[in-house]
């Protein structure tokens, strides 16, 4: 019983080149979230999504960053035109049907490196 | 905005002493998570508090919740070196939302000898 698969775990990019990560829920999960944490921080909420659809991108930076979780496959953060501040480690999470037992599984994170 | 204060952020503590970390946190949360990271690990889900009063325990750790004052505390008790972590707090607002929470800082437990 597989848990939250994310990778790659580690990613380095220059500035200016795009980041992909992947994240595949554990089974039988639908609802999707990504989360970062900068250096000696928290986790920050990112984004929420299930299936086709994205449900709350309120943390979501406006420009750069997006998100999708398709029918098929896993769900994708895409980092466009990295920058150092960039760098940081994005924990992807998910959660049963209908979320309403609030509890989360995490993956082991893939931490971004940007040159 | 829903905020989430821990204190303290740093604990440097000796092998079988006891010690408490606080959670507050700002507004009406429905739950509040207890996680626990090591480094360039993952989270490590400890406790969910649901209600006020609640008391979770295992092992060495039991997490309390008081809704009222809105703060959660995580208590040690005769500490060994494996529970040095670092340890987070977490609260949702619920709703439609259980899986957006919101982390405190975190805690940074060193045990030493």
């Amino acid at each position: 019983n597989a848990g939250v698969m994310q990778n790659p775990r580690h990613l380095v990019r220059r500035r200016g080149q795009e980041a992909r990560l992947r994240c595949s829920p554990m089974k039988g999960h639908s609802h999707v979230y990504w989360y970062r944490q900068l250096p000696e921080e928290g986790l920050k909420f990112m984004v929420y999504l299930q299936k086709e659809n994205i449900i709350d991108e309120s943390g979501m930076p406006k420009e750069r960053f997006s998100a999708e979780f398709p029918k098929e496959g896993p769900s994708i953060l895409r980092i466009q035109q990295v920058v150092r501040g960039d760098s940081a480690a994005y924990f992807c999470a998910s959660s049963p049907q209908g979320g309403n037992t609030g509890e989360l599984f995490f993956g082991e994170g893939s931490r971004l490196t940007v040159l | 905005e829903l905020k989430v204060e821990q204190n303290p952020l740093f604990l440097s503590m000796q092998e079988g002493k006891n010690y408490t970390i606080y959670c507050n946190y700002s507004t009406t949360s429905d739950r509040l998570y207890w996680y626990r990271q090591d480094p360039g690990k993952s989270l490590e889900s400890l406790f969910v508090l649901l209600s006020n009063g609640a008391v979770k325990q295992e092992g060495r750790l039991m997490a309390s919740l008081d809704t009222k004052a809105r703060l959660s505390t995580l208590h040690i008790t005769a500490a060994v070196h494996d529970l040095s972590a670092t340890y987070f707090c977490a609260v949702t607002a619920g709703g439609t939302s259980y899986g957006k929470l919101t982390f405190g800082q975190g805690t940074i437990l060193t045990v030493h000898p």
